[in-house]
């Protein structure tokens, strides 16, 4: 079955980094984009950017280009989201999503919560 | 961008109908899709494409609309669907959700 895992909770400094993972099992990687959507505490969802395992291509939103760096490890089949210079705007659940071709979410991860602290 | 504009609550008794709403603020076709979203959980996917049920949906579920206005049915409604519903659109680049629909018992 179709599963993504993520990475654990991460508490971070402002204006520091950081990187996680979601681990693809059950399908082929590379045959389906991966998104990361952003919730934060008690709002709704925004979409941040996706990329295509195949080749890399990304698309973002305007809002979080500069902001999110989306990569792929085909062999491991692990998608990466890295957030930088993180304020406490960035605190908040951070999900990835296996992408269908109409560009809908029908599997999505656990989450990672990311609080940004001092 | 394309704004997608939900009621933020709705209270419904067990049993009955309910119609959960999502406006566009332009055309999206039918590259609407919704969303439930159970306390603590991450989203689930219920419709796709406006009226598409999803594998594993149960049939209370349905969806309907194109263009700017599009509906979410739960009929009849369970104890298990307490929960926010969210719709997406497609249509275009950047994708947006909105803002949800708190469904409460009454």
């Amino acid at each position: 079955q179709v599963k993504l895992l993520q990475s654990g909770a991460a508490l971070v400094k402002p204006g520091a980094s950081v990187k996680m993972s979601c681990k693809a099992s059950g399908y082929t990687f590379t045959d389906y984009w991966v998104s990361w959507v952003k919730q934060s505490h008690g709002k709704s969802l925004e979409w941040i950017g996706e990329i295509y395992p195949n080749s890399g291509a990304t698309n973002f939103n305007e809002k979080f280009k500069g902001k999110a760096t989306l990569t792929v490890d085909k062999s491991t089949s692990t998608a990466y989201m890295e957030l930088s210079r993180l304020t406490s705007e960035d605190s908040a659940i951070y999900y990835c999503t296996r992408g269908r071709r109409a560009l809908y979410f029908d599997y999505w991860g656990q989450g990672v919560m990311v609080t940004v602290s001092s | 961008d394309t704004v997608l504009t939900q009621s933020p609550a709705l209270a419904v008794s067990l049993g009955q109908r309910v119609t959960i709403s999502c406006r566009a603020s332009k055309s999206v076709s039918t590259y609407m899709h919704w969303y439930q979203q159970k306390s603590g959980q991450q989203p689930k996917l219920l419709i796709y494409s406006a009226s598409n049920l999803e594998s594993g949906v149960p049939s209370r579920f349905s969806g309907s609309g194109s263009g700017t206005d599009f509906t979410l049915t739960i009929d009849p409604v369970e104890a298990d669907d307490i929960a926010n519903y969210y719709c997406q659109q497609s249509n275009e680049l950047p994708l947006t959700f909105g803002s949800g629909t708190k469904l409460e018992i009454k």
